[in-house]
């Protein structure tokens, strides 16, 4: 109940292209959804990130779609660019008053060609 | 902020021997993590600790793994004895609120 499912596991688009990285979850309780974005070598780094009081959040280039019936979020990279080449993972969490943890999907490796 | 500082980046150990990895967190963050990342596995927590208590150590793989954190601003976490299964790319994060945890560069470990 725990697991947050991400598709696809690898995507390439062209230059200019639409990415679209989906991810499903079971509990119900995950109330913090974000978005992480991981170059190699680095660390994973805080891309963004939604609450399921919200249907949409856009940032620059970068929306998170969320649909709280179906237990669905995905990230779209609009005008996607060579330097958007990177590894993403969507996350989840819940409010827990004994702490605060995030559960990872399995990450998308996406490539964009020039 | 440096942001989320581990050390080493890189570390290659023969099995058997004892692994120290380190990790200096953001200040005034509450919240510190430890995570292995690996190809087959992708990331996995082990332990993370609230105000250096730690609240959840379920993902330690085996007694072999030890973590701690004696203050606000330095954590350990110790593989002993190392085995080459235990090859992967550790991070440290931290954080102040649920989900907004910042990563460290990671620690790339070799046991051969």
């Amino acid at each position: 109940q725990q697991q947050v499912k991400q598709s696809p596991q690898s995507l390439i688009v062209q230059k200019g292209g639409i990415s679209i990285i989906n991810c499903a979850y079971e509990n119900t309780a995950f109330d913090y959804f974000p978005w992480y974005q991981q170059f190699p070598g680095k660390g994973p780094a805080l891309l963004i990130a939604i609450r399921p009081d919200v249907s949409e959040k856009k940032e620059g280039r970068f929306t998170i779609s969320f649909n709280k019936s179906a237990k669905q979020f995905s990230l779209h990279i609009m005008d996607s660019q060579p330097g958007d080449s990177a590894t993403y993972f969507c996350a989840a969490s819940t409010k827990e008053t004994s702490g605060s943890r995030l559960t990872f999907g399995e990450g998308t490796q996406l490539t964009v060609n020039p | 902020d440096a942001g989320v500082i581990q050390s080493p980046r890189h570390e290659v150990t023969e099995m058997g021997q004892e692994v120290t990895l380190r990790c200096k967190p953001i200040s005034g963050h509450d919240y510190l993590f430890w995570y292995r990342q690996t190809m087959m596995r992708g990331l996995e927590l082990l332990i993370y600790f609230n105000n250096n208590v730690p609240i959840d150590d379920s993902g330690m793989p085996e007694d072999r793994f030890s973590a701690k954190m004696p203050n606000a601003s330095f954590s350990t976490l110790k593989i002993q004895p190392s085995e080459p299964r235990d090859s992967a790319v550790y991070f440290c994060a931290s954080s102040l609120i649920v989900g907004s945890a910042f990563f460290g560069q990671g620690t790339r470990l070799t046991v051969v």
